[in-house]
This record gives structure tokens, C-alpha cells and sequence, in this order.
């Protein structure tokens, strides 16, 4: 399996500023994904994160709205920007592993 | 994004009861189909998956499907208990990971 954490667990942010939420893995890992799951709902890939390369975003998002950084293979960033009450969810890191994925807690935000 | 078709959308059951949720799928490639259990507040967990070359799997009390020429696959709890009582969410990959819509459980006691 793998241990995944994220930073923030939550957050409550105003209109308009900008959240950077990090996850780390505890070992190394080539895959990390981000995902978004709203109030109620399933999980939406935003993008995939792989180390030394641009992160892959999927349709509907960019990456001026969310920039993913991939340092190195145990860690990543995604940044929701210039946010607004649409944005508030749940957005989740993935990594895969054996085969398997696996996600971390997630971070709960809400936009006021 | 979603090309997986997850049903029911709830399901409630009585203690020791067996509750399945069903999947389908169109594409073809997707070469491995997990599922995941949520509790509120909670990051999805890996329950059990299987790859196409099998018909059943087994872990414990979870039991997956999996009918290729049909292109669904379920899952079955058995005997199950209060403690069951959360969100499953049937997946399926090819190069990425693709979710149903979950279904929300509930084993009465």
C-alpha cells in the first residue's frame, strides 16, 4: 500500500485568494494524480503529475487555475487560484503503486 | 469524465444481508477495476479490484464479478455488518482511473 498525507485537512479561504495544498508519499512514486470530488459526489481527475515533466491536465481544467508542481517523487502541490465558492470540495492525491492506486485524506475547502 | 455506469445510486440492507452494487463499462482497454470504500470525511480506500482475466475474486467478506463479454463487473458484501455503511465507488483504468458515481450503503442493525 502507501501512506499518503495532505496539507491542509481543511480550509475555509475568501473569494479571489489562492490555496496550496501538498501532499507526500512515503516512499517514491512515478504517478501522482489530483482529483476533485464535490458535496455528494464521485471523484474527477483534474490532472496527473508525474516527476521532471508538465503535469497532464484533463478537460475543463487549466493550469492557470490549478498549477501542480512535482519536485521530486514524494512530493507534489496543487494550487487552487483565484478561487470562488465553486471551487469548495474535497480535492484529493493519488498515487500508484503495484499496480494499485491509492488515495490521501483529502483536503476539504471551502470558498466564502 | 465518467465512463463508467454505477448502480444503485442507494442501497439500504439489513444487518447480515447481501448488498451488490453493479458496474458498466464501454472502453475496452481498461485493464484493471478497483473498488473503493469512503466514510464521510475519509479519502477513498482500496477495497478489492480485479483484472479482466478473472471471473471472481475474493478478499474476506467482498466479492467481486467481473463478466467480460458483458462489460460489468459488482460487488458483493456478505454478511454485512453496520460498520459497512458507507460509500462505495466502483472504478475502472486504463491509463488513468475512472469512477462511478458511488453508491451510498446502509446496513441497518
Amino acid at each position: 500500500s502507501a501512506v499518503i498525507s495532505q496539507k491542509p485537512s481543511r480550509d475555509i479561504c475568501q473569494r479571489g485568494t489562492s490555496l496550496t495544498i501538498q501532499c507526500q508519499v512515503d516512499s517514491q512514486v512515478t504517478m501522482m494524480f489530483w482529483y476533485r470530488q464535490q458535496p455528494g459526489q464521485s471523484l474527477t481527475l483534474i490532472a496527473t503529475a508525474n516527476q521532471g515533466s508538465e503535469a497532464t491536465y484533463e478537460s475543463g481544467f487549466v493550469i492557470d487555475k490549478f498549477p501542480i508542481s512535482r519536485p521530486n517523487l514524494t512530493f507534489s502541490t496543487l494550487t487552487v487560484s483565484n478561487m470562488s465558492p465553486e471551487d469548495s470540495s474535497i480535492y484529493l492525491c493519488s498515487v500508484g503503486r503495484g499496480g494499485e492506486q491509492y488515495f490521501g485524506p483529502g483536503t476539504r475547502l471551502t470558498v466564502t | 469524465q465518467q465512463q463508467v455506469k454505477q448502480s444503485p445510486q442507494s442501497l439500504i440492507v439489513q444487518k447480515g444481508g447481501i448488498p451488490i452494487i453493479n458496474c458498466a463499462y464501454e472502453n475496452t482497454a481498461f485493464d484493471y477495476f478497483p473498488w473503493y470504500q469512503q466514510f464521510p470525511g475519509k479519502g477513498p480506500a482500496l477495497l478489492i479490484a480485479i483484472r479482466p482475466d478473472v471471473s471472481e475474486k475474493k478478499e474476506g467478506r467482498f466479492t467481486i464479478s467481473f463478466n467480460k463479454s458483458a462489460k460489468q463487473f459488482s460487488l458483493h458484501i456478505m454478511d454485512s455488518q453496520p460498520g459497512d455503511s458507507a460509500t462505495y465507488f466502483c472504478a475502472a483504468r486504463c491509463h488513468d482511473m475512472r469512477f462511478g458515481a458511488g453508491t451510498r450503503l446502509t446496513v441497518k442493525p
